[in-house]
């Protein structure tokens, strides 16, 4: 099993839709979670820390289930802007200090 | 705040010559810093761990002598690739982190583009 595993994509979905992107993670003793966005050509940028269960930012929600090692990303009411490559990273240790895994991402287009 | 600069931008060098490639942490000072390789269509690639003052922890598979860190300051991590050649051309991205910020995260910076001929 990979360290951390992103369906590629892409997802190609219309303006106002809802879309889940699903992570699966191999490291049971992981502590933090988070979600990167990346736009092409540019460095990755913080989107959601997941600590607990989950959490709500607004139209995005990250959910985590330690059983069964897999975290999801929410993106409700998708807009053109929310185009990118979505990265699930896990650090190795008990936080962010640690060397970090990236997924290989999940790239979003949303359509007009 | 958390702000993280790399220079350069973009570089264009000929085979065999040798890169510098400056990683620093504009507002704060950084335990720890870390550099990235991105090819196209992958996702980043952790090379190395650098922790200021110490030898940086190289991953496995990534020449230590060919990619050469320096860390000399809580706030400026340096990445030299040494005699590059084409397949050296990739985006390399530094992150730094330390304790006690508001969000416990890496961050990025803008990256550096090296291709080289």
């Amino acid at each position: 099993r990979k360290e951390v595993e992103q369906d590629p994509g892409p997802f190609n979905v219309p303006e106002g839709a809802t879309v889940a992107f699903n992570c699966t993670y191999s490291n049971s003793a992981s502590q933090s979670f988070f979600w990167y966005r990346q736009d092409c050509r540019k460095e990755p940028k913080l989107l959601m820390s997941v600590y607990s269960s989950g959490n709500e930012d607004g139209r995005f929600t990250a959910q985590l289930n330690r059983a069964s090692q897999y975290i999801s990303l929410l993106i409700r009411d998708s807009k053109l802007s929310d185009s990118a490559t979505y990265l699930c990273v896990v650090p190795r240790g008990a936080n962010a200090g640690n060397m970090l895994t990236f997924g290989g991402g999940t790239r979003l287009m949303v359509k007009p | 705040g958390a702000v993280v600069s790399q220079h350069p931008s973009w570089v264009i060098c000929k085979s065999g010559t040798s890169v510098k490639i400056e990683c620093r942490s504009l507002d704060f000072q950084a335990t720890t810093m870390f550099w990235y390789r991105q090819f196209p269509k992958q996702s980043l690639m952790l090379m190395a761990t650098s922790n200021e003052g110490s030898k940086a922890t190289y991953e496995q598979g990534v020449e230590k002598d060919k990619f050469l860190i320096n860390h000399a300051s809580l706030t400026l991590s340096t990445l030299t690739v040494t005699s590059a050649h084409p397949e050296d051309s990739s985006f390399y991205i530094c992150s730094a982190w330390t304790s006690g910020l508001s969000t416990d995260t890496q961050y990025f910076g803008p990256g550096t583009r090296l291709t080289v001929l």
